[in-house]
């Protein structure tokens, strides 16, 4: 089974601290993201990566940044955490070939709450 | 820009009871719809993942239809259980975007009782 781990499920920060939440893959994929969910907003894209030190913005990428220095570990980072920050965060990951038939697998999320 | 849309954002309904969850979306240049299952304050779990080449794809208990030239998906599941209880969403995966971008809707929650 594809597995997907989130290192902390949850976070309590506060205001301004650099904050960094950190996701493993154990299935060698290419792909994986970095979404947060809001009540009645959905999944929001923050950032993906296709490939090592590859990168690209999502949707809402304001206020983050990544790093994939190895295949299997996707970092977001909160440079300078704010109230609005407090969210659901999910990692997920899934392979490069035949987008088509892609399918994404998720961590267990990190519930973030900035104070 | 594509949006991805589900009716009802909860539904209750005795066990045993045949449902519809329905999801609908914007544009039909997608690679492909995806239906997943999430448990309160768990990540998502993938049901069924339906091409757009695809009508339907079934799964146990679960069958998921496309139609999209009316950008329509519905899941159905048959004779429901309390362990159905959670938070279902559907997502597209729109054409022009690389194929990285997929786009959620804000997911239909249901609660079956015993």
């Amino acid at each position: 089974d594809v597995k997907v781990t989130q290192s902390s499920r949850y976070l309590v920060k506060r205001t301004g601290e650099k904050v960094f939440l950190e996701c493993v893959q154990d299935m060698d994929h290419e792909n994986m993201f970095w979404y947060r969910q809001d009540p009645g907003l959905g999944l929001r894209l923050i950032y993906f990566s296709y490939d090592v030190k590859m990168k690209e913005k999502g949707d809402i990428p304001e206020g983050y940044s990544v790093s994939r220095e190895k295949k299997e570990r996707f970092s977001l980072i909160l440079e300078s955490a704010s109230t609005n920050q407090t969210s659901m965060y999910l990692c997920a990951s899934s392979y490069h070939r035949v987008l088509a038939k892609n399918i994404q697998y998720f961590g267990a999320g990190t519930r973030l709450s900035v104070l | 820009k594509q949006e991805v849309t589900q009716i009802p954002a909860a539904l209750s309904v005795p066990e045993g009871e045949n449902l519809v969850l329905n999801c609908s979306f914007t544009d039909s240049a997608i690679y492909n719809l995806q239906w997943f299952r999430q448990d309160p304050g768990k990540g998502l779990t993938s049901l069924l993942l339906i091409q757009s080449s695809q009508r339907e794809q079934t799964s146990g208990r679960l069958n998921a239809s496309l139609d999209k030239s009316s950008g329509r998906s519905t899941l159905y599941i048959a004779a429901s259980q309390p362990g159905d209880s959670a938070t279902y969403l559907c997502a597209v995966r729109p054409k022009g975007t690389g194929g990285f971008k997929t786009i959620f809707g804000a997911g239909t929650r249901l609660f079956v009782k015993a």
